[in-house]
């Protein structure tokens, strides 16, 4: 069981706007900021969101990330094939002095 | 160019050893922290530990404190993961990641990863 829980699984359309959350504690999400990691299927993960909510260069701008209170959200507007992915959220844990990562959501693009 | 590259993977028995090695280029290595980062096979991410920029403060995930240890030489620009009493729950591969932002919370995030290396724990 991860410390940080995320659905195992999500799904939309082309052109469609999903949005994964990512829950947490007082001791992770509530006190640090948190970053996402797409990994397209074979390769490594990659960063995608630093921060709660900026953007590395070259990342698009339909991906965006928002935080409130213990939980974040990660959207992916205007979805396209290729955002087919496993996406992961993370943070610094203050209690457990440790990084902590959500279990994944694999993201399907009908 | 930025780059990380794992190599040290293989197969080992059960209770046996094995070292990891990142060899980092493109960026003032010494200036970083360093992660490893395993995901077992058909499974998420798991983080493993972290190592500050100058190697005098590091942190390990429960699953392999007494057993991995990381290290760093600055001088080659190279990140270690020391594996001993290897378990077979330890059959993974095995990233090394950049930190982005101050050790250890990485505010900026993991933002250069390598390609991985497996390590294969099996009789």
């Amino acid at each position: 069981q991860s410390v940080l829980i995320q659905p195992p699984s999500a799904s939309g359309t082309p052109g469609q706007r999903v949005t994964i959350s990512c829950s947490g504690s007082s001791s992770n999400i509530g006190s640090n900021t948190v970053n996402w990691y797409q990994q397209l299927p074979g390769t490594a993960p990659k960063l995608l969101i630093y921060a709660d909510n900026q953007r590395p260069s070259g990342v698009p701008v339909r991906f965006s990330g928002s935080k409130s209170g213990t939980s974040a959200s990660l959207a992916i507007s205007g979805l396209q094939s290729e955002d087919e992915a496993d996406y992961y959220c993370a943070s610094w844990d203050d209690r457990l002095n440790v990084v902590v990562f959500g279990g994944g959501t694999k993201l399907t693009v009908l | 160019e930025v780059q990380l590259l794992e190599s040290g993977g293989g197969l080992v028995q059960p209770g046996g050893s094995l070292r990891l090695s990142c060899a980092a280029s493109g960026f003032t290595f010494s200036s970083y922290g360093m992660n490893w980062v395993r995901q077992a096979p058909g499974k998420g991410l798991e983080w493993v530990s972290t190592i500050s920029s100058s190697g005098d403060s590091t942190y390990y995930a429960d699953s392999v404190k007494g057993r991995f240890t990381i290290s760093r030489d600055n001088s080659k620009n190279t990140l270690y993961l020391q594996m001993n009493s290897l378990r077979a729950d330890d059959t993974a591969v095995y990233y090394c990641a950049k930190g982005g932002g101050t050790f250890p919370k990485y505010y900026y995030g993991m933002d250069v990863w390598g390609q991985g290396t497996t390590v294969t724990a099996s009789s």
